[in-house]
């Protein structure tokens, strides 16, 4: 089942703040996010997983909500570099050798000056 | 360091045809992922290798296939292709180790497949 992301598009101004979640039907193990700007491969921002800590990276935080089976990232004082889609990608176990990725539905964030 | 590298770039092809895409992890990366990314949607997971072993496989017919060499490298193999194939095709190297609870994927620039 595909992660659900929301919302599917958000347009800001450099500056303002966005908030991205990403909802699974099943129980997750772990949540990686990456952006992708038009034309280019996915890039890793960061991992968080079950048990684990909120992660934060200069303006980009998240978080995971293991009851809700919810992650949520947060980009505070948006630059015109963080335009792209960010993409949720889920992983449901930890098999040692195995690390399949679901990702979810994306979501289109576009930063104006 | 250099990171994932996938080859070709881009290729066209006609319906029926046969292709293989190329990809070669970022050193010391044991596993390659491969991934199909359709216009407008997210990547979708097609196969996972590691130490050259077959470790997952996604809801992807058997004209997909794949490989892993001794140097890690890895070869996506699509037979008969359809129009429906036309994608980017995504590889991602990881480094798993059994002890740590991480396994981030990082990708390469993809192959862009059109099928005419």
């Amino acid at each position: 089942q595909q992660p659900v992301q929301s919302p599917q598009a958000v347009i800001l101004r450099e500056g303002e703040d966005a908030v991205i979640n990403c909802s699974s039907s099943k129980a997750l193990y772990s949540v990686h996010w990456y952006r992708q700007k038009h034309g280019e491969a996915p890039v890793f921002l960061m991992i968080l997983l079950k048990g684990g800590e909120q992660k934060g990276h200069e303006k980009i935080s998240a978080s995971f909500n293991e009851k809700k089976q919810q992650s949520s990232l947060y980009l505070t004082a948006s630059q015109l570099s963080y335009s792209g889609t960010y993409f949720c990608g889920t992983a449901t176990s930890y098999g040692g050798a195995t690390n399949k990725l679901i990702f979810g539905t994306g979501t289109l964030l576009a930063v104006q000056p | 360091d250099a990171g994932v590298t996938q080859s070709p770039t881009h290729l066209i092809k006609t319906r029926g045809q046969q292709v293989t895409l190329r990809c070669s992890p970022i050193s010391g990366h044991k596993s390659v992922s491969w991934y199909q990314q359709v216009l407008g949607q997210g990547p979708q997971f097609i196969f996972q290798y590691y130490e050259k072993e077959e470790r997952g496989r996604g809801n992807f017919p058997d004209r997909f296939s794949a490989r892993q060499f001794p140097n890690y490298s890895s070869e996506l193999n699509v037979n008969a292709l359809l129009l429906g194939d036309s994608a980017l095709y995504l590889c991602a190297s990881s480094f798993i180790l059994w002890m740590i609870r991480t396994d981030t994927q990082y990708f390469g620039p993809g192959t862009r497949l059109t099928v005419l």
